[in-house]
């Protein structure tokens, strides 16, 4: 079936330890999100790629990095610059976002990751 | 900026109620809005989409209202199951400018429906 995949499930950083999030997918979809939860709060926007070697930054992208080298592929890295890193981390994909047909598409979402520190 | 407000943060109901979830936007000028339902440590399911031009959506015994001019849509889930109990979620897309890819989500609602 085709779908996204997230792992690790759960994940436990060190201090001054970078940590990577893995998100696959194989649903031939050029763009693809990170996004971070909290307790009590939407969905916030960290990185996003709408083509392979291609990412911009969202919203709260200070303190990681991510990269698109396959289209199936965005890892996350939560670096050590990112001072409260605990969250739910949610990867998603979608259509290519030109056009109205690629808009009006919604976006999928992985299983999610759980990051704690230790 | 966009702001999205869901009311209510919670609502508990016995089975077989129907019941509407609320959301609202602060810029009417989107795209379109989603749906989500996220189960306890999952990620999120679209449920519907609404395009800006429609008025609502229905996919079985959901129906998803919008009303762009007030800025804001309702989630109609009718004869309510257990199995309904979720955090419900709304997003919305902007309709123009150069972050038109970014969704505004809204904190959800939790929904626990009692057998």
């Amino acid at each position: 079936d085709g779908g996204i995949t997230q792992s690790p499930k759960y994940l436990f950083r060190k201090e001054g330890q970078n940590v990577t999030l893995s998100c696959e997918q194989n649903l031939n979809h050029d763009a693809m999100y990170w996004y971070r939860q909290d307790p009590g709060q939407g969905l916030r926007l960290i990185y996003y790629s709408q083509i392979v070697n291609d990412f911009q930054k969202g919203d709260i992208a200070e303190g990681y990095s991510v990269s698109r080298e396959k289209k199936e592929s965005f890892p996350l890295t939560v670096t050590s610059a990112q001072k409260n890193p605990t969250a739910f981390y949610l990867c998603a994909s979608s259509t290519s976002e030109q056009g109205a047909r690629g808009r009006n598409q919604p976006q999928h979402f992985g299983d999610g990751t759980r990051l704690s520190i230790l | 900026k966009q702001e999205v407000t869901q009311i209510p943060a919670a609502l508990s109901v016995p089975e077989g109620e129907n019941l509407v979830l609320n959301c609202s936007f602060t810029d009417s000028a989107i795209y379109n809005l989603q749906w989500f339902r996220q189960d306890p440590g999952k990620g999120l399911t679209s449920l519907l989409l609404i395009q800006s031009s429609q008025r609502e959506q229905t996919s079985g015994r959901l129906n998803a209202s919008l009303d762009k001019s007030s800025g804001r849509s309702t989630l109609y889930i009718a004869a309510s199951q257990p199995g309904d109990s979720a955090t419900y979620l709304c997003a919305v897309r902007p309709g123009s400018g150069g972050s038109n890819y970014k969704l505004t989500f809204g904190k959800g609602t939790l929904l626990t429906v009692n057998p």
